[in-house]
């Protein structure tokens, strides 16, 4: 069971907006430790997508963003494209276990 | 530009030590710690400890304690990992990672390839 909670699986059409949650505790997300949000196409390495909760690194479209509230966060990718079909993790620190955590995936289908 | 490149696939044997290395280049390598990050087939990510290769301190989690061991070669750019005592459960791709951020709010820049253990007796 991982310390960050996400939904197994998200779907939307083309063109849609979708959300990823990111549900953490006070060890974590709310502590006030950032969240960093990945994605990972099949059989690649995870790709940084967003950092410091809400900050995009260079080449990162603006159709993805981040926000994060008390123990929670989220990913929004608005304007879906069939190249957004992937696995995103979120991941912070976590102070209980004195390191950094991952959320457990999830799958994003566009259909 | 930044690149990590990792040693290639391993096949041990259970009780078995694997010991992975992960060359950088592009950037200052004794500037930016150094994590593992493991994943087993159809898993979630797991971080497994780090590394600053100016100092060589390290930090691992709790879950791999007494099991894996990082060092770094500062005159090959090149950071280690090695996990003892093999099981089956340690099947899985490792990535090596470089660190950006301050304090605990560090993220991961940039990715190794990966290299996939597989434990079989």
């Amino acid at each position: 069971q991982s310390v960050l909670t996400q939904p197994p699986s998200v779907s939307g059409a083309p063109g849609q907006r979708v959300t990823i949650s990111c549900t953490g505790s006070s060890s974590n997300i709310g502590a006030g430790y950032d969240v960093h949000w990945y994605q990972q196409l099949p059989g690649t390495a995870p790709k940084l997508l967003i950092y410091g909760n809400t900050n995009r690194p260079s080449g990162v479209p603006d159709r993805c963003s981040g926000s994060k509230s008390g123990t929670s966060a989220s990913l929004a990718i608005t304007g879906l494209q069939a190249e957004d079909e992937a696995e995103y993790y979120c991941q912070s620190y976590d102070s209980s276990l004195s390191g950094w955590v991952f959320g457990g995936g999830t799958k994003l289908t566009v259909l | 530009q930044v690149q990590l490149v990792q040693s290639g696939a391993e096949v041990k044997k259970p009780g078995a030590s694997v010991k992975v290395s992960c060359k950088a280049s592009g950037y200052t390598f004794t500037n930016y710690a150094m994590h593992w990050v493991r994943q087993a087939p159809g898993q979630r990510l797991e971080w497994m400890g780090w590394i600053n290769p100016g100092n060589g301190n390290t930090g691992y989690s709790q879950t791999f304690q007494g099991r894996v061991t990082i060092t770094r070669d500062t005159s090959a750019t090149t950071a280690y990992m090695e996990l003892s005592s093999l099981r089956s459960e340690d099947t899985a791709v490792y990535y090596c990672a470089r660190d950006r951020g301050d304090g605990y709010n560090i993220r991961f820049d940039y990715w190794g390839q990966g290299t996939l253990v597989t434990v079989s007796s």
